[in-house]
């Protein structure tokens, strides 16, 4: 069965602090997705990122990077020069990509609570 | 264009009553996916749509819980005989096809009293 960790509950910050979200995940699959969701307060899930296992490139999108390394099967987010606005809950999630069912559940992690303090 | 809408986004219920929870996925998403997210912990599948078929419905909890697609767009969740502990936010999401990312809505918060 599959399943992501993320170890770290909350994390506080100071506004233009580097942060890092750790994510380590389990599948006994060598296809598969990876994902990184923000869910605000106001609650809706917003999508930052997919990443399939055969792409271990590492990718940069502004202030956000993630680090794929399959070999410690991990998955970290890291928000360069913090802003007030990061502050959110972030999700971390994996999708098994055998067959035409089994390949679309998400599988989540508990989250990291994310503090950016002015 | 409009995203992922649910409604209502909030309902208040009595133990035992019967309750509806509506999902319109983004036009031409043929794919669609129900979880529910407790206080505290990430999103749990329940059920995923291929067009109008349940394609998976490993995740429903108990057979209380049941959701249609009739016409491969909409979804009803339907919760029958609620229990307190159904209380939690319902979320929808929507993908173009299987294993695409998915897309969710603001999500619906239950409580059942």
């Amino acid at each position: 069965a599959q399943k992501v960790t993320q170890a770290q509950t909350e994390i506080s910050v100071v506004e233009k602090e580097d942060v890092t979200l750790d994510c380590v995940y389990e599948t006994r699959d060598t296809t598969y997705y990876l994902f990184w969701y923000k869910q605000p307060p106001s609650g809706e899930l917003v999508f930052l990122i997919r990443r399939n296992s055969f792409d271990e490139q590492n990718e940069i999108s502004g202030r956000y990077s993630w680090n794929f390394q399959k070999s410690t099967s991990s998955f970290n987010f890291t928000i360069t020069a913090s802003q007030v606005v990061d502050s959110a809950v972030y999700f971390c999630a994996l999708s098994e990509g055998l067959g035409e069912t089994s390949g679309s559940r998400l599988t989540f992690g508990e989250g990291t609570q994310l503090t950016v303090n002015p | 264009g409009a995203g992922v809408s649910q409604t209502p986004s909030n309902k208040v219920t009595e133990k035992g009553k019967y309750v509806e929870l509506r999902c319109d996925p983004i036009s031409g998403h043929t794919a669609l996916y129900w979880y529910r997210q407790s206080l505290g912990q990430g999103p749990e599948f329940l059920i995923y749509f291929q067009g109008t078929g349940a394609a998976d419905d490993s995740g429903l909890p108990n057979d209380r819980f049941f959701a249609v697609r009739p016409e491969g767009s909409v979804s009803t969740l339907k919760i029958q005989r609620t229990e307190r502990g159904d209380s939690a936010v319902y979320l929808c999401a929507s993908s173009l096809w299987a294993r695409e990312t998915q897309y969710f809505g603001p999500g619906t918060r239950l409580l059942v009293l």
